[in-house]
């Protein structure tokens, strides 16, 4: 079965740092692009970036470059969302899924979706 | 970056309704345009990629159409488990924007 398992919940407070994880299993991880969707609490998807990790080629969206660190360690199926300072406005739900093709543009579509990783930024 | 916009942001509509969303591109997109199903607590699902092909296992009350800018789901007939969030995304290029939503809920 293709999955991706995401890390747990965090709590983290106002300028700490912060990476969780999405681990994916049942495929090959590096022929597949990896991304990033954040949800605030009660808002709409929000796509940050994508990670290819056959050679780690990376895209971002204007509104999160320089802001996150996408990454990812093949050697163990990994990628990673990364903050250096948080701020009470990273405070989301983030989302790793992985396209259903192997193209980063054109035809494609998220259809593996991780089950989420809450973070709460707050003093 | 190209901007999504989706209407009506929420509708209410009862079981057995005809359901129209529409998606517009901000530039042509061609017809690279999803749809995502999302409940409350729950991760999206997708339902249609490449504006109107249906994924795998989602039933066939879920079509898609369009290209260019203009773009619509339809669900045929309402079913107690539509209710949710509906969203657009194009993956013409990165980054790949999503629609505003279109919640769903019950009349």
């Amino acid at each position: 079965e293709v999955q991706l398992v995401q890390s747990g919940a965090e709590v983290k407070k106002p300028g700490e740092s912060l990476k969780i994880s999405c681990k994916g299993s049942g495929y090959s991880f590096t022929s597949y692009w990896i991304g990033w969707v954040r949800q605030m609490p009660g808002k709409g998807l929000e796509w940050m970036g994508i990670i290819y990790p056959g050679d780690s080629d990376t895209r971002y969206s204007p509104s999160f470059q320089g802001q996150v660190t996408i990454s990812a360690d093949k050697s163990i199926s990994t990628a990673y969302l990364q903050w250096t300072s948080l701020k009470a406005s990273d405070t989301a739900m983030y989302y790793c899924a992985r396209p259903r093709g192997l193209a980063v543009a054109g035809s494609n579509a998220f259809d593996i979706w991780g089950q989420g990783t809450m973070v709460t930024v707050s003093s | 970056d190209i901007q999504m916009t989706q209407s009506p942001s929420s509708l209410s509509a009862s079981v057995g309704d005809r359901v129209t969303i529409t998606c517009r591109a901000s530039q042509s997109i061609s017809s690279y345009l999803n749809w995502y199903q999302q409940k409350p607590g729950k991760a999206p699902k997708l339902l249609i990629y490449a504006a109107s092909s249906l994924h795998s296992g989602v039933p066939s009350r879920f079509s898609g159409s369009g290209s260019g800018t203009d773009f619509t789901l339809t669900i045929s007939s309402l079913q107690p488990e539509d209710f949710a969030t509906y969203y657009c995304q194009q993956s013409y290029s990165t980054p790949w924007t999503f629609g505003q939503g279109t919640k769903v809920e019950v009349k």
